[in-house]
């Protein structure tokens, strides 16, 4: 079965540094890869997704993304950290019409 | 464009009592889903429908739980009887279609006592 695996739980960032969460899956096949943030009290909102083609996705608020197929991960990364940016953030897998599976998040807390 | 809404945003009930949520989709998304995210793990899918058929529900628990979304807009969650360990956020999400983005709601927070 797919798995996926954020190895923090937690990380602390101060304002303005950069930042990289980790993703890393289990598969067989190349999946869909995602990540979603979730700020508190709200809902899940994509960042960013890779089907295929170039391993370098951007997002929206100026997070990025690399697949790493020798690696079987797809790390998330920004260069320079909000205050706003302060969220749990969870990676997902799926492949064709299988459901998406969820890690189990990092919450990212930012020190100004 | 309006998201996905959920009511209610928040309840507490008792074990062995029930409860339901309602979820409104994104107009035009033909699938619905729900999750349920238990404190610090991710989203579980429960159920997912098509319109009004039903997709994948592998991983509900049938006992207790039931969904519906009779006229393939709107969807119910609800469970009876409740039980501590459903406490977890109950979060719906819609797509344009199987393969499409998710969308999703606040999420309804219950908490079991």
């Amino acid at each position: 079965a797919q798995s996926v695996t954020q190895p923090d739980i937690h990380i602390t960032v101060s304002e303005g540094a950069s930042l990289e969460l980790r993703c890393n899956y289990s598969y067989g096949a190349t999946p869909y890869l995602f990540w979603y943030v979730q700020s508190p009290g709200q809902g899940l909102q994509l960042l960013l997704k890779y089907f295929s083609g170039d391993t370098l996705v951007q997002g929206i608020k100026g997070f990025e993304a690399e697949f790493k197929r020798s690696q079987s991960s797809f790390n998330l990364r920004k260069p320079s950290v909000h205050w706003s940016d302060a969220a749990e953030y969870f990676c997902a897998v799926t492949v064709g019409n299988e459901k998406l599976t969820f890690g189990t998040g990092t919450r990212l807390t930012i020190i100004p | 464009e309006a998201g996905v809404a959920q009511s209610p945003r928040y309840k507490i009930i008792e074990k062995r009592q029930s409860v339901a949520f309602w979820c409104n989709p994104i107009s035009g998304h033909a699938t619905l889903y729900w999750y349920q995210q238990i404190l610090g793990q991710g989203p579980k899918l429960l159920i997912q429908f098509q319109n009004n058929g039903v997709v994948d529900d592998s991983q509900l628990p049938k006992d207790r739980f039931s969904a519906e979304r009779l006229k393939g807009v709107d969807s119910t969650l609800k469970i009876q009887p409740a039980k501590l360990e459903d406490s977890a956020v109950y979060l719906c999400a819609s797509s344009l279609d199987r393969e499409g983005e998710q969308y999703f709601g606040p999420g309804t927070r219950l908490t079991v006592t």
